[in-house]
C-alpha cells in the first residue's frame, strides 16, 4: 500500500519567504509528526497530532513554525519569514496510533534550502 | 529528559565482515528503543525495536540489537555485511509519556568491495 508522501521533495527559497510544506499520512494513521534533520545531524521533533486531539507544538524553535491537519488527513508545516537555519531536510511519519510503542512511518522528506 | 549516543560518525567496513554500530541512552526509566536506516533519498526505515521481554531483538536484513541495561546500550549487529547496507543508521528513543522519539545523530556505514 501507500506509505507517507511528502511535497515538494526539494524547496529552495529567498531569505524571509514563506514556505508549506506538505505531507500525507498512511491511510488510517491517525498520528502524524513532523521533525526536522540538519545536516549531519539526527531528528529533531517538531510537532506532532493525534486525531482530533490539541498537538504537541513542543518542539517548533519559533513562532515562525507553525503546522495544520484536518482530522486525519493531510497536515501542512509552514515556516514564515524564513532564515538561513531553517535549511534541513524535513521529514513527515505517521503511525496508527500516538503511543511510543507503535511504529512511526516516515516519509521521504522535504529538503529546504533558504538562500 | 532522554538523549541518544551514536558515539561513531562514519564506520567503514568490507563486504562480508561483521559490523557493530554502537547506541547509547539516557533515561531514568525502561526506554523503547529503536534502530532506524535511511538510504539516499529514501525515508527512514524501521529496522527492530525493543520495548520488554527478551533483550535480543531480531530485525529486518539480518539485523540484531542487544539491550544492555547495565551499560545503557542498545547495538546494533549483523553478522556479514552486504554492500546494500551502505546507509546511514540512526538509534531512537522512545520514553515515558512522551510520544515523539529521540534520535541520535547517526552513524553513516561504507562498505568496501
Amino acid at each position: 500500500g501507500a506509505g507517507v508522501s511528502q511535497s515538494p521533495s526539494n524547496k529552495v527559497t529567498e531569505k524571509g519567504k514563506d514556505v508549506e510544506l506538505r505531507c500525507d499520512p498512511i491511510s488510517g494513521h491517525t498520528a502524524l509528526y513532523w521533525y526536522r534533520q540538519r545536516l549531519g545531524q539526527g531528528l529533531e521533533f517538531l510537532i506532532y497530532f493525534q486525531g482530533n486531539s490539541a498537538p504537541d507544538k513542543s518542539g517548533l524553535p519559533s513562532d515562525r513554525f507553525s503546522a495544520e491537519r484536518t482530522g486525519e488527513s493531510v497536515s501542512t508545516l509552514t515556516i514564515q519569514r524564513t532564515q538561513q537555519e531553517d535549511s534541513a531536510v524535513y521529514l513527515c511519519a505517521s503511525s496508527s496510533a500516538a503511543i511510543t510503542t507503535d511504529t512511526q512511518y516516515f516519509g521521504p522528506g522535504t529538503r529546504l534550502t533558504v538562500l | 529528559a532522554q538523549s541518544v549516543t551514536q558515539p561513531d560518525i562514519h564506520i567503514t567496513v568490507s563486504e562480508g565482515a561483521s559490523l557493530e554500530l554502537r547506541c547509547n541512552y539516557s533515561y531514568g526509566a525502561t526506554p523503547y528503543l529503536f534502530w532506524y536506516v535511511q538510504s539516499p533519498g529514501q525515508g527512514l526505515q524501521l529496522l527492530l525495536k525493543y520495548f520488554s521481554g527478551d533483550t535480543l531483538v531480531q530485525g529486518i536484513k539480518g539485523f540484531e540489537a542487544e539491550f544492555n541495561r547495565s551499560q545503557s546500550s542498545f547495538n546494533l549487529r549483523k553478522p556479514s555485511v552486504h554492500w546494500s547496507d551502505a546507509a546511514e543508521y540512526f538509534c531512537a528513543v522512545g520514553a515515558g509519556s512522551a510520544r515523539q522519539l529521540t534520535f541520535g545523530s547517526g552513524t553513516q556505514l561504507t562498505v568496501l568491495p
